[in-house]
């Protein structure tokens, strides 16, 4: 049973660029939270999606956006990078047919914007 | 809103000490609390959960009570290893029984030296 992926791994980007990050839930999970984690900080959540639409939101700019696709896995995007985005970007997923509180979480993309 | 605190860290113990991480908690509600665990390098792991007030959770030898009165979730451990190195961030949802938006405290950086 394949836990929640995360693609790329590690990315490098410059200011003012864009960037898209992928998750895969974990199998028999609906729900995909995203959360940034700046070095030495705990995670801050961005945003959760549920049936392909954003359920709950966190405080970020509008620059952060989502995507839930029909199979569950769901995409980060964020335009107009600054240099304070880089960051690790967790995905959790959650819930299925046996709903629950735990999220679970996967490795994460570590974004350096230069 | 919602916030947690957690005790400043770094913590280093030697092998076989206790261990006491604290953390509070500030909600509106009734949250369920989580204790999560991230290894250098790696993603976060659940590491354990309580869901009402009075409960207890418990894993590979750590356990949190739930207190409400005191609005705390302190970590414990008897006897730490090596391998329990890794920093440790208390958690809270918005909702108990659901998996929505987490809030997390800063985490406390654990060092176990032999």
């Amino acid at each position: 049973d394949a836990g929640v992926t995360q693609s790329p791994t590690h990315l490098i980007k410059t200011r003012g660029q864009q960037v898209t990050l992928r998750c895969s839930p974990k199998s028999g999970h609906d729900t995909v939270s995203w959360y940034q984690q700046a070095l030495g900080q705990g995670p801050q959540f961005i945003f959760q999606y549920y049936e392909e639409e954003e359920r709950q939101r966190g405080n970020f700019p509008d620059r952060f956006s989502g995507h839930q696709f029909p199979n569950y896995s769901s995409e980060l995007n964020v335009n107009a990078l600054l240099l304070g985005d880089s960051a690790l970007y967790l995905c959790a997923s959650s819930g299925g047919l046996l709903p629950t509180d735990t999220q679970y979480f996967g490795p994460g993309t570590r974004l350096t914007v230069l | 809103g919602n916030s947690v605190t957690q005790m400043e860290g770094p913590v280093t113990l030697s092998e076989e000490a206790f261990l006491t991480i604290n953390c509070t908690y500030t909600a509106t509600g009734y949250p369920s609390l989580f204790w999560y665990v991230q290894y250098p390098g790696e993603g976060l792991q659940l590491l354990l959960k309580a869901t009402k007030a009075d409960d207890k959770g418990s894993n590979k030898g750590f356990e949190a009570t739930y207190r409400k009165e005191t609005t705390s979730f302190h970590l414990e451990k008897g006897s730490v290893q090596v391998s329990d190195s890794a920093v440790y961030f208390c958690a809270l949802s918005d909702r108990a029984g659901s998996a929505r938006q987490l809030t997390f405290g800063s985490g406390t950086q654990l060092t176990v030296l032999p």
